[in-house]
């Protein structure tokens, strides 16, 4: 079954260090996306690609990189991590057409 | 200010009745609309979705969507227990594939 993985799904970083968020997706879709989700605000975009090798800004790119090694990777890198990006991101893939397909969600702590 | 704007925050529907949510783009440049529902705690599933003006049905749930005002609005008739949710409303730029999402509106359902 196409699906999303996202890993971890829970952690815990300090002030100024380096977290990596990862997405692997098995559906072929040339679109992924990775939002974050905060109370009040719905999903706002971080970083989006169109296929591998590709990235693009988003709403709220500040503090953040992304990765695209291949079709079915998409990275969000934090490489300072702060306070203020304590929040639930979720990554996407999604067909031209924007049907999108969520993973489950990596919940996020930076102390 | 976000581009996608939805009302109510939240709302309060008995079982058995009709819940209206609402949803509006600032963005002219904007095409399709898309209902999306999110339990708490898991990631969001797409409802419904609307390219053209009018209405559309699917069992208990209607999108209308108005694209001269950029105005679209999701009814559930019957409302359960099982339809308290986060509903998030998500409007997609000409070719662009990306999906900007409001806010959301909190829907609770009281047996």
């Amino acid at each position: 079954e196409a699906a999303v993985t996202q890993s971890p799904r829970n952690k815990v970083a300090v002030t100024g260090g380096k977290v990596t968020l990862s997405c692997n997706q098995t559906n072929n879709h040339n679109n992924m996306y990775w939002y974050r989700q905060d109370t009040g605000h719905g999903l706002r975009l971080i970083h989006y690609s169109y296929g591998a090798g590709s990235t693009e800004k988003g709403d709220i790119p500040d503090g953040y990189k992304a990765s695209r090694p291949s079709q079915e990777n998409f990275s969000l890198i934090l490489e300072l991590a702060t306070p203020s990006q304590t929040s639930v991101y979720f990554c996407a893939s999604a067909t031209s057409n924007s049907d999108y397909t969520f993973g489950s969600g990596t919940r996020l702590l930076v102390i | 200010q976000q581009k996608v704007q939805q009302s109510p925050e939240s709302l309060i529907v008995p079982e058995g009745g009709m819940a209206s949510l609402n949803c509006t783009s600032s963005d002219r440049n904007v095409d399709y609309f898309w209902w999306y529902r999110q339990h708490s705690g898991k990631s969001p599933k797409m409802l419904m979705s609307i390219f053209s003006n009018g209405e559309k049905e699917e069992g208990r749930f209607t999108v209308h969507l108005n694209k001269a005002s950029l105005h679209t609005s999701l009814h559930i008739r019957d409302s359960q227990p099982s339809d308290s949710a986060l509903y998030l409303c998500a409007a997609s730029p000409y070719n662009q594939g990306k999906l900007i999402f409001g806010q959301g509106t909190k829907l609770s359902i009281k047996p």
